[in-house]
Formats: structure tokens, C-alpha cells, sequence
């Protein structure tokens, strides 16, 4: 049963350009989050997603960043016009239900964006 | 807003000691207080949990804390090992799961 899948693991991307981070939950998940990790601090919470819908985006830049789950595919974190502080390790989870409420969330390993 | 505060931000201890990280929280609504270890390179991965009607959870040579009344709860790591090298993030969850800012512990030889 594989864990959850990141790809790509590692992406360079110039200042004004698209980064697309995908995310395959583990099998039999519906349940998705996003979270992003700068250098030297914890796990900032993005957006809670179920399949077609998007649950809480509150954790959400209100410009410039977006989040599917649809019915068929992987989850994808989009980010558009890329700027130097958007550099981070984005990680996402999945859970077969809402595992927040029981903190039992699997974790991929990252999706490392560059921006030159 | 960082909605759980965590310290101390590294920790060295030697191998055998007794590794104490800290975390506090506000939000009463949180019920329920994960760990998470992490690994250069790699996803978290779930270490242990409490909820809060207990006061004390163990696993092995993990341990955590929970003082309700403090709004507060610790990881004690037992005998730490340099395989227990690694960050560890404690976390409170209601509808999402939120992180304190992390650990970076390292344990001698």
C-alpha cells in the first residue's frame, strides 16, 4: 500500500512563472491537506480539501494560490506568478476521514520549491 | 497567529539522557495533541498522541504530559539515542491540525 505520493519532489521555478505541486493521497484517503514549511519553522496549515471540495482554505494566500481535489486525479497546489518567498517545502496529507480531529495524518515528503 | 507555542527551538542531549521538549496552546476547543517526528529530507510521521482527558500517555520510551488546567503538554524522550536525532513538532487539532514551530533535537554519542 504505497504512502502518500509528492511529485515533483524538487522544482525550480523563475520569478513570474507557475509551480504545480501534485499530491496522490494514500489509497482509500479522501481527505487531503496542504501544508507549507519554511527553512528553520514548523508546518503552516494551507487548505483542508475532500474530494471536489475545498473544506478551509483559511490558511490560504487570498492572491495567487489555489487548491483542487477533484473527482479523478491528485490533489494540485497551484501557485501562479512565483516570487522569492514562496521557496519552501510544500507537504501534503491525507487521511480516510477527517483525521485532524485525531491528529492521525500521513504525510508525503515534500515537494521543494525553488525560486531563482 | 501561531496557535501553538513550542520550545525549546534545538536541544542537544547526550546519548542516555532524557530529552524535554515543551508546547503550550490557548484554544480550548483543541482536543486532541499529537506528535510528530521528523526526519531531513523527509514527512512528518505521527510519534504519539494524547487527548486531554488523560494526563499521561507512554510508548515505549515516549512519553507525554498533559496538564489541562496549564494548557500545556511535554515529550519526554527516555534514554534518547542518536537514531532519535530528528525535529519534533507538537501539534493540536480540532478541525485541523496545527504545528508548533518545531524542535531540532540532537543526541550525542
Amino acid at each position: 500500500n504505497a504512502g502518500v505520493m509528492q511529485n515533483p519532489r524538487h522544482l525550480v521555478r523563475r520569478r513570474g512563472q507557475e509551480a504545480r505541486l501534485r499530491c496522490s493521497p494514500m489509497k482509500g484517503h479522501s481527505h487531503v491537506y496542504w501544508y507549507r514549511q519554511l527553512p528553520e519553522e514548523g508546518l503552516k496549515f494551507m487548505v483542508y480539501l475532500q474530494k471536489e471540495n475545498i473544506i478551509d482554505e483559511s490558511g490560504m494566500p487570498k492572491e495567487r494560490f489555489s487548491a483542487e481535489f477533484p473527482k479523478e486525479g491528485p490533489s494540485i497546489l497551484r501557485i501562479q506568478q512565483v516570487v522569492r518567498g514562496d521557496s519552501a517545502a510544500y507537504f501534503c496529507a491525507s487521511s480516510p476521514q477527517q483525521g485532524a480531529q485525531t491528529g492521525e495524518l500521513f504525510f508525503g515528503e515534500g515537494s521543494r520549491l525553488t525560486v531563482l | 497567529q501561531q496557535q501553538v507555542k513550542q520550545s525549546p527551538q534545538s536541544l542537544i542531549v547526550q546519548k542516555g539522557g532524557i530529552s524535554i521538549i515543551n508546547c503550550a496552546y490557548e484554544n480550548t476547543a483543541f482536543d486532541y495533541f499529537p506528535w510528530y517526528q521528523q526526519f531531513p529530507g523527509k514527512g512528518p510521521a505521527l510519534l504519539i498522541a494524547i487527548r486531554p482527558d488523560v494526563s499521561e500517555k507512554k510508548e515505549g520510551r515516549f512519553t507525554i504530559s498533559f496538564n489541562k488546567s496549564a494548557k500545556q503538554f511535554s515529550l519526554h524522550i527516555m534514554d534518547s539515542q542518536p537514531g532519535d536525532s530528528a525535529t519534533y513538532f507538537c501539534a493540536a487539532s480540532s478541525n485541523n491540525l496545527f504545528f508548533g514551530t518545531g524542535t531540532r533535537l540532537t543526541v550525542i554519542p
